[in-house]
């Protein structure tokens, strides 16, 4: 079992860049998560989905944020243009399936915006 | 919605020591929860959880309680060792809802 993967671990940047940030989830969940993680604000929910389909963007700071799942295997996180106050360590998390709350995280992507 | 409060923001024990982490919720409609270990560079990690139709649950060192009346529910951490430094989250979310709501963390310091 492979668990969550991330890809980029680490992304540094350049202020006005395009950053794409990408998951693969446990395969045969079917719901994933996309947090941001800072000092200041703690972990918080980007976005989520429930078989590819987004649910609750509520989270996405601002319009320079989207997110997609093409599919069942495969998501991301997209940020354009960056800035340096979107530095932080992103985390996707997958779930098995609605009516169980356990989620497993990724291992996060640092993202260093300068 | 739900909101997730937790206390302490940090704790240091002397190693051998009890750490005990607490934690608030707002919604009567949350059912589960969970606490995450987060080590320094790491992912956070599930190492208990507790749905509402227990009052605690064990495993070796750790336990959770929780009161469903007090809305409140707390990580009980016995014979600390220097591998427990790390972040701790409680969360809380309605078992078949979606948004797992984290508290802000713990940062647990064990001293040797």
């Amino acid at each position: 079992d492979a668990g969550v993967i991330q890809s980029p671990r680490h992304e540094v940047t350049e202020m006005g860049q395009e950053v794409t940030l990408r998951c693969k989830p446990i395969s045969g969940h079917n719901s994933l998560f996309w947090y941001r993680q800072t000092m200041m604000r703690g972990l918080e929910l980007l976005i989520y989905f429930n078989n590819n389909v987004p649910i609750d963007d509520s989270g996405m700071p601002e319009d320079r944020f989207s997110a997609k799942m093409p599919n069942a295997s495969f998501s991301t996180l997209k940020i354009q243009p960056s800035e340096p106050r979107d530095s932080a360590v992103y985390f996707c998390a997958s779930r098995a399936r609605l009516g169980t709350a356990v989620q497993y995280f990724g291992p996060g992507t640092r993202l260093t915006v300068t | 919605g739900e909101n997730v409060e937790q206390h302490p923001s940090t704790l240091s024990v002397q190693e051998g020591d009890s750490a005990v982490i607490k934690c608030t919720y707002s919604d009567s409609a949350s059912n589960y929860f969970p606490w995450y270990k987060q080590e320094l560079g790491k992912r956070p990690q599930l190492i208990i959880d507790i749905r509402s139709n227990v009052g605690e649950k064990k495993d070796q060192r750790i336990a959770v309680t929780l009161n469903k009346t007090a809305k409140h529910f707390s990580l009980h951490i016995t014979e600390t060792q220097p591998e427990d430094s790390a972040v701790y989250f409680c969360a809380a979310i309605m078992e078949y809802g979606n948004k797992l709501v984290f508290g802000a963390g713990t940062i647990l310091r064990v001293k040797s």
